[in-house]
């Protein structure tokens, strides 16, 4: 089945800070991958994805690019904003299984002005 | 409506009671899911649904919890006799199409539900 590491949280900045949280995964077949984020008080919505080696997801300057050889899939913000203070989750999603979305514990991120 | 609706926002209930969890999904969408999400933790997969069908509840914790979908559109969660150990947020999803390797789930802001 599929499993997934995250880096323990919480991971605590400063505004305009550089942010990596690490995503190292396994997985049966070959996966899409994807990063999802939770807000205060929220549901989870999906913030980029990947769905094959080599390819970069990005959106609202968040980045991760698809690490075949080393199985990761790292998030990465060049200048963080307290309004990214949120949960980041890291979900892999592979053939040979059901395709059900699942999660792990999450990265939770805190950004200070 | 836009996004997927959850109802009611906030249940407190009282040990011993039962409680029912309601989630419109997005209009047209095939798939169904509800999570558990613990404080802290990330969700928990309970059950899916495609259209009526509940293809997978292997993720229920118990024969207390129980989950239908009877035209294929809006679901309820139904928790009997609630204990302590349910408390927690249940976030329902839906998506397009029967889930693949680009699924993509819409999740509504969850009940938060809180067992005395």
């Amino acid at each position: 089945g599929n499993s997934v590491t995250q880096m323990e949280g919480p991971v605590t900045l400063s505004e305009e800070a550089f942010l990596t949280i690490n995503c190292t995964y396994t997985a049966t077949g070959y996966p899409s991958l994807f990063w999802y984020v939770q807000y205060p008080g929220e549901g989870l919505q999906l913030l980029l994805k990947a769905t094959k080696a080599d390819d970069k997801g990005s959106n609202k300057g968040f980045e991760a690019t698809y690490r075949k050889e080393t199985t990761s899939f790292h998030l990465e913000k060049g200048s963080v904003q307290v309004s990214d203070s949120a949960v980041y989750f890291c979900a892999p999603v592979a053939s040979g299984g059901s395709y059900i979305p699942t999660f792990g514990r999450g990265t939770s991120l805190i950004v200070h002005p | 409506g836009a996004g997927v609706s959850q109802s009611p926002r906030y249940k407190v209930a009282k040990r011993g009671q039962d409680v029912a969890l309601r989630c419109d999904p997005i209009s047209g969408h095939v798939s169904l899911f509800w999570y558990q999400q613990a404080l802290g933790q990330g969700p928990e997969f309970l059950t899916y649904f495609q259209n009526e069908a509940q293809l997978d509840k292997s993720g229920l914790p118990s024969d207390r919890f129980f989950a239908e979908r009877p035209e294929g559109s809006v679901s309820t969660l139904k928790i009997q006799r609630t204990q302590q150990e349910d408390s927690a947020v249940y976030l329902c999803a839906s998506s397009l199409d029967s889930p693949n390797i680009y699924t993509e789930a819409f999740f509504g802001q969850g009940t938060r539900l809180t067992v005395v």
